[in-house]
């Protein structure tokens, strides 16, 4: 079993749809959840990141943590065509120069 | 946003050559930085943690020396891929630690002919 579980999608969904993007994890030490995004042939770029559990929001996304059931999601709300790209959930499991452990990455393309 | 910048953003070079790729932190100081690769439609691979003023850690199964990394500032660190060979063709990606989490680069492509 992978530490990270993240479905590989591909995700299609129409312009102005809700996306919903998940992952499970196993390691009950992580602290710090993250998510990017990725472009094709380009690096990932950070969208979110969050502390132990709960809510963050930052204009059309949000990030949630629950750390009971070791699930997080990334929600897009009115999602554009440039929203189409890999998404990756990444985390690590306390403050200092830890590594990422990162999920697999779901592809979403969003449809005019 | 922090900003992290890679040169060059891509490079093809003959089997048997090396090739260094730079890695820069331009608005924040990085006392660790790390080098990943990535194939085509796969997650992200690490190959090594690099510390400004110490030897680099590399992963299980990362040659090191054909994947010198070097951490001379808070600023920079480079991988030289040492000899390159067809095989080694992918997508270098390194990253750099602000505060409490990573900030990537946008990446190198080698091709190596």
């Amino acid at each position: 079993q992978k530490e990270v579980e993240q479905d590989p999608g591909p995700l299609s969904v129409p312009e102005g749809a809700i996306v919903s993007l998940n992952c499970t994890y196993s390691n009950s030490a992580f602290q710090y959840f993250m998510w990017y995004r990725q472009y094709s042939r380009k690096g990932p770029e950070l969208l979110m990141y969050t502390y132990s559990s709960g809510n963050k929001e930052d204009g059309r996304f949000t990030a949630q943590v629950d750390k009971s059931s070791k699930y997080i999601s990334l929600f897009i709300r009115d999602s554009q065509p440039s929203d189409s790209a890999t998404y990756l959930c990444a985390m690590r499991s306390n403050f200092g120069n830890e590594k990422l452990t990162f999920g697999t990455g779901t592809r979403l393309t969003i449809i005019p | 946003g922090a900003v992290v910048s890679q040169h060059p953003s891509r490079v093809i070079c003959k089997s048997g050559t090396s090739v260094k790729i730079e890695c820069r932190s331009l608005d924040f100081q990085a006392t660790t930085m790390f080098w990943y690769r990535q194939f085509p439609k796969q997650s992200l691979m690490l190959m090594a943690t690099s510390n400004e003023g110490s030897k680099a850690t590399y992963e299980q199964g990362v040659e090191k020396d054909k994947f010198l990394i070097n951490h001379a500032s808070l600023t920079l660190s480079t991988l030289t891929v040492t000899s390159a060979h067809p095989e080694d063709s992918s997508f270098y990606i390194c990253s750099a630690m602000g505060g409490e989490t990573q900030y990537f680069g946008p990446g190198t492509r080698l091709l190596v002919l």
